[in-house]
């Protein structure tokens, strides 16, 4: 299975775009990433997942490079309700499944 | 419609004891998975069921079952509990086989669980 690496924290200033970075160097060709984020004392939410074009939805905007083996997690405007651990997890579809949750970035909005 | 709904919220055994959680996915859903959160370790995938049969096994010793029942609600078991076994124990519903599929997990608030 493909492992990630994310800083383990980052601040960002209210109203500012947030840009959460993830390396998986050993990604392969049909492996997705996710992005998930668990608020204090509250399960994990999904995010925004992709396997190699840009997405983008309500919540956030997913940029993978060419190459796959990173991506960056975008939140447009962040807020102080963003304050979250984010994870980003790399899935395959075939073989054997799970999900490997790493050690994720806690991103703390600042005021 | 209601969210993925575990109980109890806390729960606190002594070693030796065994436990049993319950996990309600939303209606509709039919995959129930299963994992422990712990500060050392992370999130660690337990397993996954769908309907009624278990697809997926995490890394965990045997002491650690579950069951899933006709109505997509499921039930996780830990035996001869010990005190490495306090966590945060999660589970994800999605509509078909979460984990071999793209669909997004839909995660309950958790059971804490404290074994002195």
């Amino acid at each position: 299975d493909a492992k990630t690496t994310q800083p383990t924290s980052m601040d960002c200033a209210e109203g500012r775009a947030a840009n959460l970075p993830c390396n998986h160097s050993t990604i392969s060709g049909n492996e997705y990433v996710y992005w998930y984020r668990q608020i204090h004392s509250q399960g994990p939410q999904y995010i925004i997942h992709g396997l190699k074009n840009n997405e983008t939805n309500e919540m956030a905007s997913l940029i993978i490079t060419e190459d796959r083996k990173s991506s960056t997690l975008i939140l447009p405007h962040a807020t102080l309700r963003d304050t979250a651990v984010y994870y980003c997890i790399v899935k395959t579809t075939s073989g054997t499944y799970k999900y490997i949750f790493g050690t994720g970035t806690r991103l703390k909005v600042l005021a | 419609k209601a969210g993925v709904t575990q109980t109890p919220r806390y729960l606190i055994k002594t070693r030796g004891q065994q436990v049993t959680l319950s996990c309600s996915p939303i209606s509709g859903h039919r995959s129930v998975s299963w994992y422990q959160q712990t500060p050392g370790q992370g999130l660690q995938f337990l397993f996954e069921y769908f309907s009624e049969t278990q697809r997926n096994k995490g890394n965990f010793p045997g002491r650690f079952s579950g069951r899933q029942f006709s109505n997509s609600r499921s039930e996780m078991n830990v035996s001869t509990l010990e005190l490495g076994d306090s966590a945060l124990y999660l589970c994800a519903s999605s509509f078909r086989q979460g984990l071999a599929t793209n669909e997004k997990l839909f995660f309950g608030s958790g059971t804490q669980l404290s074994v002195l």
